[in-house]
């Protein structure tokens, strides 16, 4: 069975820093993973995908994610934090022979940028 | 604009009643999910459907029901069954196989 973890549930960092957001996968076949970005009291919006090809992949607003098959990684990252930052954020992964309706969630990483 | 509606945004009910959860979509998808959200816990899934007058369970189907008798609609029925009903409810869209889910604004469900 696929599953999916998010290192550390909350998250901070200064305005201009780095963000990092950790996400590791386990999955019996090759993935698709996805990013997706909630804002409070909203739906969830898709932020990248990876699914095949070039393992770097460039999303919305800056952020881009490295998908590393040994580490069964697929960290998101952004180099300059802004205040719009602010949400949480899951990664998802869903096995290919089944298509999303297989995706399974993270439990998420809340992520606060400081001024 | 397509996109997907949830109705209500906020939901109130006495336990012991069953309410409706409603999620409409104009941007012709064939698949349509429903995700319960929990603090710390995640997406998880209650029921899926991939066509009109089919549906399957998802991870946590008890106590919920559902039904697809029309492409844009796919509500969601908690019933009193349901333990713990209070929570916040995702409904998702998907067009073809393996892209990603388009999502409505949810609905907070409170069970008092």
């Amino acid at each position: 069975a696929q599953s999916v973890t998010q290192l550390g549930s909350h998250v901070s960092v200064s305005e201009g820093a780095l963000v990092l957001l950790r996400c590791n996968y386990s999955s019996s076949v090759p993935p698709y993973l996805f990013w997706y970005v909630q804002y409070p009291n909203q739906g969830l919006q898709l932020l990248l995908k990876y699914t095949t090809g070039a393992t770097l992949v460039k999303g919305i607003n800056g952020f881009e994610a490295e998908f590393k098959k040994s580490e069964t990684s697929f960290h998101l990252t952004k180099p300059s934090a802004h205040m719009s930052d602010a949400a949480e954020y899951f990664c998802a992964v869903s096995d290919r022979d089944f298509g999303n309706e297989k995706l399974t969630f993270g439990t998420g990483t809340r992520l606060t940028i400081i001024p | 604009d397509g996109g997907i509606t949830q109705s209500p945004k906020y939901l109130f009910r006495k336990e012991g009643q069953n309410v409706t959860l409603s999620c409409e979509q104009n941007l012709n998808h064939d698949a349509m999910y429903w995700y319960r959200q929990d603090p710390g816990q995640g997406l998880r899934l209650i029921y899926y459907s991939q066509i009109v007058n089919d549906f399957q369970k998802g991870d946590i189907a008890e106590g919920y029901s559902v039904s697809r008798e029309k492409k844009e609609s796919f509500p969601l029925t908690v019933t009193s069954a349901q333990k713990n009903p209070t929570a916040f409810y995702l409904c998702a869209s998907q067009g073809a196989a393996n892209s990603p889910l388009h999502f409505g604004n949810g609905t907070r469900l409170t069970v008092t």
